[in-house]
C-alpha cells in the first residue's frame, strides 16, 4: 500500500487560509469516508484534527475543516495563527482493512 | 484522564527481539480497538497494526507482516507488539493510539488517543 500523497510544505501569513491536499485512489481515500486529520508538533504526539472526512473533535478550533473530492482530501486552515505551525497528516482506512498514512506537509506560519 | 503510556523501547541488534506495550487508563479498554504506529527518525508516520477491542481481529502492514505481533490484555488494560527478526530501518519512535469508535472491528476509525511514543534503535 503506497503512502497517500500530500505536498512536502506549504506556507501562509497570519490571518491567511491555506488547503493541504491528500490523494490516494479508489481503494482509499476514494473508497471510504474515513479519511482523518492529524497535527504534530515537533517532538510530540500526533494530535486528531479531523475525522471521517470532514468532522471536528470537540476542543478542534472551527478554524479547521475537512472535504473530500473523489481520490483527494483536503485540509483547510482559515485564520492562520502561529501555533498553527506544525507537520500534518492525512490517514485512510483501505480496501485492504489497513490504515494509510500520507507523507506528511510542514506547515510555515509566515 | 484518558492516558495511553508505552514502555519497553531501547537498542537491540539487527535480528534480536523486544516487546513494547502500552498501559491504557481513563477509558473502557476492552471496548476499544487499538493500533501501534512508528515514526523513523525525521519521517512520516507509519501505521503498523491493528487488534480489534476483543484482541479476535488483527491487520498488519505487509512491511511488519510476519515478524511483529499485536495482543492485548484487556484485564491488564494493557496492548503489547512483539517484534522479531528487526531490522535497522525498524528504528523509529513507536506509539500506540486508541480507535475512536467504540466496538470497532476494523482499522476504519480515527485515532483520537495517542501514547508519547516509546524509541526503537536496532544497531549494531
Amino acid at each position: 500500500q503506497s503512502a497517500l500523497t500530500q505536498p512536502a510544505s506549504v506556507s501562509g501569513s497570519p490571518g491567511q487560509s491555506i488547503t493541504i491536499s491528500c490523494t490516494g485512489t479508489s481503494s482509499d481515500v476514494g473508497g471510504y469516508k474515513f479519511v482523518s486529520w492529524y497535527q504534530q508538533h515537533p517532538g510530540k504526539a500526533p494530535k486528531l484534527m479531523i475525522y471521517d472526512v470532514s468532522n471536528r473533535p470537540s476542543g478542534v478550533s472551527n478554524r479547521f475543516s475537512g472535504s473530500k473530492s473523489a481520490n483527494t482530501a483536503s485540509l483547510t486552515i482559515s485564520g492562520l495563527q502561529a501555533e498553527d505551525e506544525a507537520d500534518y497528516y492525512c490517514s485512510s482506512y483501505t480496501t485492504s482493512s489497513t490504515v494509510v498514512f500520507g507523507g506528511g506537509t510542514k506547515l510555515t506560519v509566515l | 484522564q484518558v492516558q495511553l503510556v508505552e514502555t519497553g523501547g531501547g537498542v537491540v541488534q539487527p535480528g534480536g527481539s523486544l516487546r513494547l506495550s502500552c498501559a491504557a487508563s481513563g477509558f473502557t479498554f476492552s471496548s476499544y480497538g487499538m493500533n501501534w504506529v512508528r515514526q523513523a527518525p525525521g519521517k512520516g508516520l507509519e501505521w503498523l497494526a491493528f487488534i480489534r477491542y476483543d484482541g479476535n481481529n488483527k491487520y498488519y502492514a505487509e512491511s511488519v507482516k510476519g515478524r511483529f505481533t499485536i495482543s492485548r490484555d484487556n484485564s491488564e488494560k494493557t496492548l503489547y507488539l512483539q517484534m522479531n527478526s528487526l531490522r535497522a530501518e525498524d528504528t523509529a519512535v513507536y506509539y500506540c493510539a486508541k480507535v475512536q469508535e467504540v466496538w470497532s472491528v476494523a482499522g476504519t476509525g480515527a485515532f483520537d488517543i495517542w501514547g508519547q511514543g516509546t524509541m526503537v534503535i536496532v544497531s549494531s
